[in-house]
């Protein structure tokens, strides 16, 4: 199994600071299958990023995901107010075929 | 657009089966993706449970595997999820979720239903 491993568990900033969250894997990832998701308290997760750096429909360019093989990125430019939720990342490979990382509470400071 | 909608019990008694519908609208269910299903315990992380296509292909987390039974009824447009032996540790808000095969990754979203495994 894959584990996916994110850091840092919280992150306190104010708006309009950048945000710089990691997801590493324990074995290689295909860099064509690790998402990103926004999740806020009571709603579903939102795809934000795919393909480790493809936008999701809809998903603001201030939102962009970089990285490759074990050690991959989420960076939010310039935080909104509406930014401050938790982040997961998300791979698909071996058994099981999905693994979603602990997450990263993003809170304003 | 499609849409999703879970639907079932909210309570389940220990030892008994937890069964979820998700209703796909806007949308066929036969179309090129994978609907799964992933769960949430209160404060805690995402873990995936399973996935079918509309062929009935099915996957499943080896963590769940003896437990979970997914199943797909193409003429009403929707999917299944029965977990069996429940318990306390099977409380979760459970998602159904769209997987497009060239993404692999959970696109659209239910909205969850919250499911308390007590007595």
């Amino acid at each position: 199994e894959i584990v996916l491993t994110q850091s840092p568990g919280t992150l306190s900033l104010s708006p309009g600071e950048r945000a710089t969250l990691s997801c590493r894997a324990s074995q290689s990832v295909s860099s064509s299958y690790l998402a990103w998701y926004q999740q806020k308290p009571g709603q579903a997760p939102r795809l934000l990023i795919y393909g480790a750096s493809s936008r999701a429909t809809g998903i603001p360019d201030r939102f962009s995901g970089s990285g490759s093989g074990t050690d991959f990125t989420l960076t939010i430019s310039r935080l909104e107010p509406e930014d401050f939720a938790v982040y997961y990342c998300q791979q698909y490979g071996s058994s099981p075929p999905f693994t979603f990382g602990g997450g990263t509470k993003v809170e304003i400071k | 657009q499609v849409q999703l909608q879970e639907s079932g019990p909210g309570l389940v008694k220990p030892s008994g089966t937890l069964s979820l519908t998700c209703a796909v609208s806007g949308g066929s269910i036969s179309s090129s993706n994978w609907w799964s299903w992933v769960r949430q315990p209160p404060g805690k992380g995402l873990e995936w449970i399973g996935e079918i296509y509309h062929s009935g292909s099915t996957n499943y987390n080896p963590s769940l595997k003896s437990r979970v039974t997914i199943s797909v009824d193409k003429s009403k447009n929707q999917f299944s999820l029965k977990l069996s032996s429940v318990t306390a540790a099977d409380t979760a808000v459970y998602y159904c979720a769209r997987d497009p095969t060239v993404t692999q990754a959970f696109d659209i979203w239910g909205q969850g239903t919250m499911v308390t495994v007590s007595s």
